[in-house]
């Protein structure tokens, strides 16, 4: 069982351009969470979705993000126009089970995406 | 609306010492209560975890202790050992929410 897997580790950015990053669950996970972590605001819930949903976004900002979990394939969280303040490490986690049911499960994160903008 | 409010903020503890973490929510519908732990440049990884059915629960030197009347669960750690030294978050399942977590740095 190969964990959550995140993808790049590291990416560079020039302001303006397009980042998009991946992750794969769990396997058996089908409830995927992206959130990004700065030293000062700690660890910030952006994203919860499920297969081809989006459960909960309200920690997504308006404008340039937006996150899909397709069918097939991982999910991707992708920010358009990026600016310097993007520059954070970006974890996704995935879970068994969804933050609905009264059974809850732990969440599984990955190791992680470091943006930097230049 | 803030469900979890976690404290202190960070801690220092002497080796060999007791680390406690507390952990006060307010939603009573939570009925996971987790504990990550996450080492600088890694993500959190789930490190102890209790059902509101049970007051304590121990993993070697890892203790959680649940108070449900009073809405607080917090983390002991016994013996506390420099490589403990790492970010803690208190996340009730349903919560989402990790916040800023409690950095905790054991000097040798």
């Amino acid at each position: 069982n190969a964990g959550v897997m995140q993808n790049p580790r590291h990416l560079v950015r020039r302001r303006g351009q397009e980042a998009r990053l991946r992750c794969s669950p769990m396997k058996g996970h089908s409830h995927v969470y992206w959130y990004r972590q700065l030293p000062e605001e700690g660890l910030k819930f952006m994203v919860y979705l499920q297969k081809e949903n989006i459960i909960d976004e309200s920690g997504m900002p308006k404008e340039r993000f937006s996150a899909e979990f397709p069918k097939e394939g991982p999910s991707i969280l992708r920010i358009q126009q990026v600016v310097r303040g993007d520059s954070a490490a970006y974890f996704c986690a995935s879970s068994q089970r969804g933050q609905v049911s009264r059974k809850g499960y732990g969440y599984t994160f990955g190791s992680g995406t470091r943006l930097t903008v230049v | 609306q803030q469900q979890v409010k976690q404290s202190p903020q960070s801690l220092i503890v002497q080796k060999g010492g007791i680390s406690i973490i507390n952990c006060a929510y307010e939603n009573t519908a939570f009925d996971y209560f987790p504990w990550y732990q996450q080492f600088p440049g890694k993500g959190p990884a789930l490190l102890i975890a209790i059902r509101p059915d049970v007051s304590e629960k121990k993993e070697g030197r890892f203790t959680i202790s649940f108070n449900k009347s009073a809405k607080q669960f917090s983390l002991h750690i016994m013996d506390s050992q420099p490589g403990d030294s790492a970010t803690y978050f208190c996340v009730p399942i349903t919560a989402l929410i990790f916040g800023k977590g409690t950095t905790l740095s054991v000097s040798s």
